[in-house]
């Protein structure tokens, strides 16, 4: 069946890096696009940004503009996020999530989410 | 950015009882409007989109309207599954899509 199989929980320190992994079964995964949403502690979800999975292009929100990457291994299925310069409020559940078709509308698909804490 | 405003933050409810939860929109989505369900502890599950569509495998009890700026999803004999928190989410904005701060429906 389709499915994200996320990567595992990570802990680290105000200014690091954290990069998450999201690896895609079931579909073809250069049909669609990929986005990655958060959801800090007891709080709603706010949508990071956008890649393409076709070609690799990115868009992200404002906010997180020079410290967030996103890429893609198509060899794998496997698509990345990475958010450097991490603070306390980066501290949530970071989920991928693949669009209904092609690379819009409501997300169908999403990963189990991967909790990253960010701690002194 | 569009701002979705969701009420009310909570709502208390009995089995069997019908429940009504509202969404709005800073500036018309068209139809372009989809909730979800997320179970502490899990991912979201995708219930309705195009405002009044039922994703697969979505109960017919579950049903929406809307258009524009103002949402609904009704829930029409809650079970005991449904007590869960409600987000709707617009998709309107490529690729900014934004989210409702969730209703939680309890018991």
């Amino acid at each position: 069946q389709v499915q994200l199989a996320q990567s595992g929980a990570e802990v680290k320190k105000p200014g690091a890096s954290v990069k998450v992994s999201c690896k895609a079964s079931g579909y073809t995964f250069t049909s669609y696009g990929l986005f990655w949403v958060r959801q800090a502690p007891g709080q709603g979800l706010e949508t990071l940004g956008w890649m393409s999975i076709y070609n690799g292009n990115t868009n992200f929100a404002q906010k997180f503009q020079g410290r967030l990457t996103m890429t893609r291994d198509t060899s794998t299925s496997t698509a990345y996020m990475e958010l450097r310069s991490l603070r306390s409020a980066d501290t949530a559940v970071y989920y991928c999530a693949r669009p209904h078709s092609g690379d819009s509308g409501p997300f169908n698909i999403w990963g189990q989410g991967t909790r990253v804490t960010v701690s002194a | 950015e569009i701002v979705m405003t969701q009420s009310p933050e909570t709502l208390s409810l009995a089995p069997g009882e019908r429940a009504t939860l509202s969404c709005r929109a800073s500036q018309s989505v068209s139809t372009d409007l989809a909730w979800y369900q997320q179970i502490p502890g899990q991912a979201p599950r995708l219930l309705m989109y195009g405002a009044s569509t039922r994703a697969s495998g979505v109960p017919a009890r579950f049903s929406g309207s809307g258009s524009g700026t103002e949402f609904t999803l009704t829930i029409s004999s809650l079970q005991s599954e449904d007590f869960a928190i409600y987000f709707c989410q617009q998709y309107s904005d490529w690729p900014l899509y934004t989210f409702g701060q969730g209703t939680k429906l309890e018991i």
